[in-house]
């Protein structure tokens, strides 16, 4: 079974700071995903990465996909209050199979 | 894009209820849909995978007599949560995969938020 390791779970920063949160596996996964989910409504995906050691940028976002296709990184910049939300890694082992996701990251920007 | 509905949002039911949640692609053909359970700022877990006119596959330890799900169609699925009891109590997601996208891409419903008093 694979296991997606995401950290840190919790993390509260002041707005304008930066922040990276890591998602670790023993496993190599086809692609990997990243969402954010707020309060009493589903996950809302952000970016999907596949290639080993792809860089993706969104906006004030920058996702990394390791080299080996085992671990990922979301970096943001300068957050702001609206990045507040629970960020979810999830992975899939091959083409077509089914999401494992990771144990999520709570973050919150405070004004 | 594709869409999800997820229904109802929320639901408040007396414990020995059923509860029933209804999860449908609007505008595309859903071959797999999934349903998951989430507490309070964790992760979703996967409770149950449906796929159109066959039995769902339930993970481990998740009861299937305590949570059916049918997938009559291609664009609906059903979760009913058999006599609830307050430690039923979640917030419940559907996720849905569709034919002619990504295998990778998944699109989720809003969610129901499930009280059982």
């Amino acid at each position: 079974t694979q296991l997606l390791e995401q950290s840190p779970q919790f993390l509260s920063i002041q707005e304008g700071e930066n922040l990276t949160v890591y998602c670790n596996s023993s496993s190599v996964f086809s692609s990997l995903q990243w969402y954010r989910q707020e309060p009493g409504e589903g996950p809302v995906l952000l970016v999907t990465v596949v290639t080993g050691g792809e860089v993706k940028k969104l906006k004030r976002l920058t996702f990394q996909f390791g080299d080996a296709r085992k671990d990922s990184s979301l970096h943001i910049t300068a957050a702001q209050p609206g990045d507040t939300g629970l960020y979810l890694c999830a992975g899939a082992e091959t083409s077509g199979s089914r999401l494992t996701f990771g144990e999520g990251t709570q973050l919150t920007v405070n004004p | 894009g594709a869409v999800v509905s997820q229904h109802p949002s929320w639901v408040i039911c007396k414990s020995g209820t059923s509860v029933k949640i209804e999860c449908r692609s609007l505008d595309f053909q859903a071959t797999t849909m999934f349903w998951y359970r989430q507490f309070p700022k964790q992760s979703l877990m996967l409770m149950a995978t449906s796929n159109e006119g066959s039995k769902a596959t339930y993970e481990q330890g998740v009861e299937k007599d305590k949570f059916l799900i049918n997938h009559a169609s291609l664009t609906l699925s059903t979760l009913t949560v058999t006599s609830a009891h307050p430690e039923d109590s979640s917030f419940y997601i559907c996720s849905a995969k569709g034919l002619g996208f990504a295998n990778e891409k998944l699109f989720f419903g809003s969610g129901t938020q499930l009280s059982v008093l």
